[in-house]
């Protein structure tokens, strides 16, 4: 099946400081992928929607200038966390889907857990 | 009230029991419906969906919608310690069905 990599799977940083996720596609393109937030004991909230070669459409209620996202390639999204605060601690996870593929088959990436001290 | 509910648990069961992990939702134009499992630390995986109403079965799990009471079932048979994870239901919002509204999870444990 269709393989999504995550990196780094465990970040810790200091408050205040910037945080780059990648999510890559390892074996098929894809022009739509999706952020999520997950924090504990809870469901996945969809961040924003990064598209290639255009700019991402963030979901009501999450700053854009503070979760900057950048779809550069077919196989590659970067989440950055721009000046990381505390509450911004939680798990992270990617999907994305096959370019040309059928609507509503994601693929996950494994997720990545940032805790901001 | 949200779009998906779905208990959290956790559910522990012996090995072998039969599982039943349900969801409602409320708005009466989902038509199409997933079940993901997501292991500790982990992303999700997609198990099974279906489309509007009926049974579906694949192997041991058997996906359920009602859409007369907005309820879905995923029925879990013969239950393993390796089915122990967490099953978040999932809806496409109307945003398209890339655009995925989940449950919160319910954590399963199946004890040896």
């Amino acid at each position: 099946g269709a393989v999504v990599s995550q990196h780094p799977s465990r970040v810790i940083c200091k408050s205040g400081t910037s945080v780059k996720i990648e999510c890559r596609s390892l074996d098929f393109q894809a022009t739509t992928m999706f952020w999520y937030r997950q924090f504990p004991k809870q469901s996945l909230m969809l961040m924003a929607t990064s598209n290639e070669g255009s700019k991402a459409t963030y979901e009501q209620g999450v700053e854009k200038d503070k979760f900057l996202i950048n779809h550069a390639s077919l196989t590659l999204s970067t989440l950055t966390v721009t000046s990381a605060h505390p509450e911004d601690s939680s798990f992270y996870i990617c999907s994305a889907v096959i370019a040309g593929g059928p609507s509503g088959e994601l693929f996950f990436g494994e997720g990545s857990r940032l805790t901001v001290l | 009230q949200k779009e998906v509910e779905q208990d959290p648990g956790p559910l522990s069961v012996p090995e072998g029991a039969i599982v039943s992990l349900n969801c409602t939702y409320s708005n009466s134009a989902f038509q199409y419906f997933m079940w993901y499992r997501q292991y500790s630390r982990k992303g999700p995986e997609l198990l099974m969906y279906t489309y509007s109403s009926g049974n579906k079965e694949d192997g041991r799990f058997t996906a359920q919608v009602d859409k007369s009471s907005k309820y879905i079932s995923l029925f879990i048979r013969d239950s393993q310690p390796s089915d122990s994870a967490t099953y978040l239901c999932a809806m496409p919002s109307s945003g398209g069905y890339n655009k995925l509204i989940f449950g919160a999870g319910t954590r399963l444990a199946v004890h040896p």
